[in-house]
């Protein structure tokens, strides 16, 4: 089945240490995106990417890199300059802007 | 700062009956709009979507409407049942054709 997959369900990060997440999809979609949710909130954007080797800012991007070396595939990196990584992170995908975006199941984030 | 809200955070409904969820938008450049359905520790499902050179939109058991005079969006679900309890999303997107803008979403608990 086509669709994207986020590992691991569940990651916890010591104090100072990156963490990288995992976001691969099967969809053929051009546009990839992350996104963070906090409890009882929207999602925010925190990078997004139209095409490989290349991708831009979104509205919360202080603390955090991509990178988009292939079609299938935009990991996420929570670095240490992240004050507040405890989150629900999403990944998701779509075939350009404008269209709909399908999501993963999301990565829980927790600091140990 | 512009953004895109929900009017209720929750909303409780009698099986069988009809549901509508409000959303109401301020940035009159949005021309693009979707609606995600969210279950517990899941990511987004998208439910449905329309442009504003539109009105009116139905798919299955949903019906999205659009009053860009008032700039508000409402998502009806005809019949609802059980497995539509979530919490429901909409999202626009203001003038970046790639970034999507989220509301803090509406809780729908239906009563058996």
């Amino acid at each position: 089945d086509g669709g994207i997959t986020q590992s691991p369900k569940y990651l916890f990060r010591k104090e100072g240490q990156n963490v990288t997440l995992s976001c691969e999809q099967n969809l053929n979609h051009d546009a990839m995106y992350w996104y963070r949710q906090d409890p009882g909130q929207g999602l925010r954007l925190i990078y997004y990417s139209q095409i490989v080797n290349d991708f831009q800012k979104g509205d919360i991007a202080e603390g955090y890199s991509v990178s988009r070396e292939k079609k299938e595939s935009f990991p996420l990196t929570v670095t240490s300059a992240q004050k507040n990584p405890t989150a629900f992170y999403l990944c998701a995908s779509s075939m350009s802007g404008r269209q709909p975006q399908h999501f993963g199941d999301g990565t829980r984030l927790s600091i140990l | 700062g512009e953004s895109v809200g929900l009017h209720l955070p929750t909303l409780s409904v009698q099986e069988g009956d009809n549901s509508i969820i409000n959303c109401a938008y301020s940035n009159s450049a949005s021309d693009y709009f979707i609606w995600y359905k969210q279950e517990s520790g899941k990511g987004p499902q998208f439910i449905i979507d329309i442009r504003s050179n539109m009105d009116k939109r139905q798919g299955q058991r949903v019906t999205v409407l659009l009053n860009k005079t008032v700039k508000h969006l409402s998502l009806q679900i005809a019949a609802t049942q059980p497995g539509d309890s979530a919490v429901y999303f909409c999202a626009e997107t203001p003038g970046n054709d790639y970034k999507l803008s989220f509301g803090a979403g509406t809780t729908v608990t239906v009563r058996a």
